[in-house]
């Protein structure tokens, strides 16, 4: 089966960096997504990975490596309003997104 | 309108109704989803479309049904709800399949009694 697993909930300190990972087994790979959705909205695209390495993108960096199935997303400078859920989602073979079920990122001061 | 909209924004519906989320999108995108998402579970593709006049099955469709007469159009409906179908529903829409980002309507929150 299809699997995309990724830490429930994580916190971290205002000011401070925090990963997130995410690993998966998917029938193909066509790209992995990470979106940030607050509570009561819709998810929002944060980045977009198709090809190994690191993609940096102001405060947010994301990483893949296909070979090990694996993902992270890299936040700097945390802020209070990078309180959210953080979704990986996983573009397959047949071109659908398998999504994990997001880990909630609470930051305190 | 900019983006993508649904409506309503929440329902609550009796066991055994028939009810239909609206979904519209103005980015012309030819490709629009269905989501539900649930507590504790990834979002769950319902049905999709990638492009006016076709349609698709996804991962949870049964009780559920789509059409697409049209670009910019892309209703939901369940034909007779159940329990079960409680849940926040997603409308989404891309340029195309495949690598290019989804955007996301505001949700729909529905609670079948």
């Amino acid at each position: 089966g299809q699997n995309i697993d990724q830490p429930t909930e994580m916190t971290a300190t205002e000011g401070a960096i925090v990963q997130i990972n995410c690993t998966y087994q998917t029938s193909g790979f066509n790209g992995l997504f990470w979106y940030q959705q607050h509570a009561g909205e819709a998810p929002t695209f944060l980045s977009y990975n198709v090809l190994d390495g690191l993609e940096e993108k102001g405060r947010f960096s994301s990483f893949l490596s296909r070979s090990k199935g694996y993902s992270y997303l890299l936040l700097k400078e945390l802020q209070m309003k990078d309180s959210a859920s953080y979704l990986c989602a996983v573009l397959d073979s047949n071109y659908q997104l398998i999504w994990g079920a997001g880990t909630k990122l609470i930051i305190k001061p | 309108i900019a983006g993508i909209t649904q409506a309503p924004t929440s329902q609550i519906l009796a066991a055994g109704r028939r009810m239909t989320l609206r979904c519209t999108q103005d980015m012309r995108h030819n490709a629009m989803y269905w989501y539900r998402q649930d507590l504790g579970l990834g979002l769950r593709l319902i049905h999709y479309s990638n492009t006016a006049g076709t349609t698709g099955k996804g991962e949870v469709p049964d009780g559920y049904s789509v059409s697409r007469a049209n670009t910019d159009d892309f209703p939901l409906t369940l034909a007779s709800a159940v329990p079960s179908q409680t849940s926040v529903y997603f409308c989404a829409s891309s340029d195309s399949g495949g690598g290019n980002e989804q955007f996301f309507g505001p949700g729909t929150r529905l609670t079948v009694l």
